[in-house]
């Protein structure tokens, strides 16, 4: 059963810590989606890839994010110095692309809360 | 730009009641869309989808129809469960980027 997995599920962590959230895309997707949801802004874009290659990442704060896919079977969502307004539930996502962009697997959530 | 207008929620239902969950988009050309569910504690699902007007897209017993003269995705579903207490999301594809509504909490009591 095919799923996407994201390490850690909960994070709690201190002002000015560094953050790395990580993500196992689904085997054969190509594209690759990091979303940050909360109950303020609901479901915001971060950053998404295409074969390895970061397409967009206007969403993220540059000064303190940071995303990268090392390989295909590894992305990651890097926050330094994280702040209490980078609470949220940090979701990765992978995608088929071709006909079938648009239909999306979502991993179960990274929770982090920054005290 | 791409949006996507959910009608606010919470809604709260009784079992075996009618739901429509309204949904209206503005973009460009011809977006594919996309309902979306999220389960407590879970991530997002992909519930169903249209890619072409007056398509109607179905899963589950919900159905969304693709609407372009009145850019809408509307979902419905006859007679819900308690099970279906979830967060419905409306999404349009332009290109590769998914945008998504705000999210409706829908709650069905027994």
């Amino acid at each position: 059963d095919a799923r996407v997995t994201q390490t850690p599920r909960d994070k709690v962590t201190e002002m000015g810590q560094e953050v790395t959230m990580r993500c196992q895309p689904i085997l054969g997707h190509n594209t690759v989606f990091w979303y940050r949801q909360t109950m303020m802004q609901g479901l915001e874009l971060l950053a998404y890839f295409r074969n390895r290659a970061p397409l967009d990442d206007s969403g993220m704060p540059k000064d303190r994010f940071s995303a990268e896919m090392p390989d295909a079977t590894l992305a990651t969502l890097k926050i330094q110095p994280s702040e209490p307004r980078d609470s949220a539930v940090y979701f990765c996502a992978s995608g088929p692309g071709g006909a079938n962009t648009g239909e999306l697997f979502f991993g179960e959530g990274s929770r982090l809360t920054v005290l | 730009g791409n949006s996507v207008t959910q009608m606010e929620g919470p809604v709260t239902l009784s079992e075996e009641a009618f739901l429509t969950i309204n949904c209206t988009y503005t973009a460009t050309g011809y977006p594919s869309l996309f309902w979306y569910v999220q389960y407590p504690g879970e991530g997002l699902q992909l519930l169903l989808k249209a890619t072409k007007a007056d398509d109607k897209g179905s899963n589950k017993g919900f159905e969304a129809t693709y609407r372009k003269e009145t850019t809408s995705f509307h979902l419905e579903k006859g007679s819900v469960q308690v099970s279906d207490s979830a967060v419905y999301f409306c999404a349009l594809r332009s290109g590769s980027r998914l945008t998504f509504g705000e999210g409706t909490q829908l709650t069905v009591n027994p």
